[in-house]
């Protein structure tokens, strides 16, 4: 089976750092993403690990450990846009022909505060 | 989202009602995905088709859900006899057959 955790909500300042923790337990693995979601819009790519380490892209950051079967999304430089719902997702491997199906966790709720 | 529409944008339909939703993607997405939103919970895969391969139908809740694509681009998704617990955001997401996925903005389905 797939199960996927993230906290619920988290609240920042403005400027702060902040890290969303995913722990994932799947049955097969072929990836980790990060999406973000504002309120009544669609997700949006943030990252795609499936290797161990750290993968930086401007502000944000992402980072994978398989063995521990955890990830941590840390946004820097705060803003009040970044106040979202932050997904994490995992894909458990191909079924059928480049099949990349995620599973996603329920949400972690960011809210930014000046 | 980029590459990508989906209509309607929101549906109410009473219970027992079959409705079907549209995704319409831009050429050249050659994957496309199905998932729904419920209320407080996860995104949840439904379906997924690749080119002409068969699809992938796994993740259809029950034999009430089907979805279609026709010619590689349009893709309907159909519910028949809605129930209340169908009440969710469908989406759409496309790719290249890569790991990148760019969803829809989504219909929001309300069943009465």
């Amino acid at each position: 089976g797939q199960n996927i955790d993230q906290p619920t909500e988290m609240t920042a300042t403005e400027g702060a750092i902040v890290q969303i923790n995913c722990t994932y337990q799947t049955s097969g693995f072929n990836g980790l993403f990060w999406y973000q979601q504002h309120a009544g819009e669609a997700p949006t790519f943030l990252s795609y690990n499936v290797l161990d380490g750290l993968e930086e892209k401007g502000r944000f950051s992402s980072f994978l450990s398989r063995s521990k079967g955890y990830s941590y999304l840390l946004l820097k430089e705060l803003q009040m846009k970044d106040s979202a719902s932050y997904l994490c997702a995992v894909t458990p491997g191909a079924r059928g022909a480049g099949s990349y199906q995620l599973t996603f966790g329920k949400g972690t709720k960011l809210s930014v505060i000046p | 989202g980029a590459g990508v529409s989906q209509s309607p944008s929101n549906k109410v339909t009473e219970k027992g009602k079959d409705v079907e939703l549209r995704c319409d993607p831009i050429s050249g997405h050659t994957a496309l995905y199905w998932y729904r939103q419920s209320l407080g919970q996860g995104l949840e895969f439904l379906i997924y088709f690749q080119g002409n391969s068969a699809p992938d139908k796994s993740g259809l809740p029950s034999d009430r859900f089907s979805a279609e694509r026709t010619g590689g681009s349009v893709s309907t998704l159909t519910i028949q006899r809605t129930q209340q617990e169908d009440s969710a955001v469908y989406l759409c997401a496309v790719g290249q057959g890569t790991y990148e996925q760019y969803f829809g903005p989504g219909t929001r389905l309300t069943v009465t």
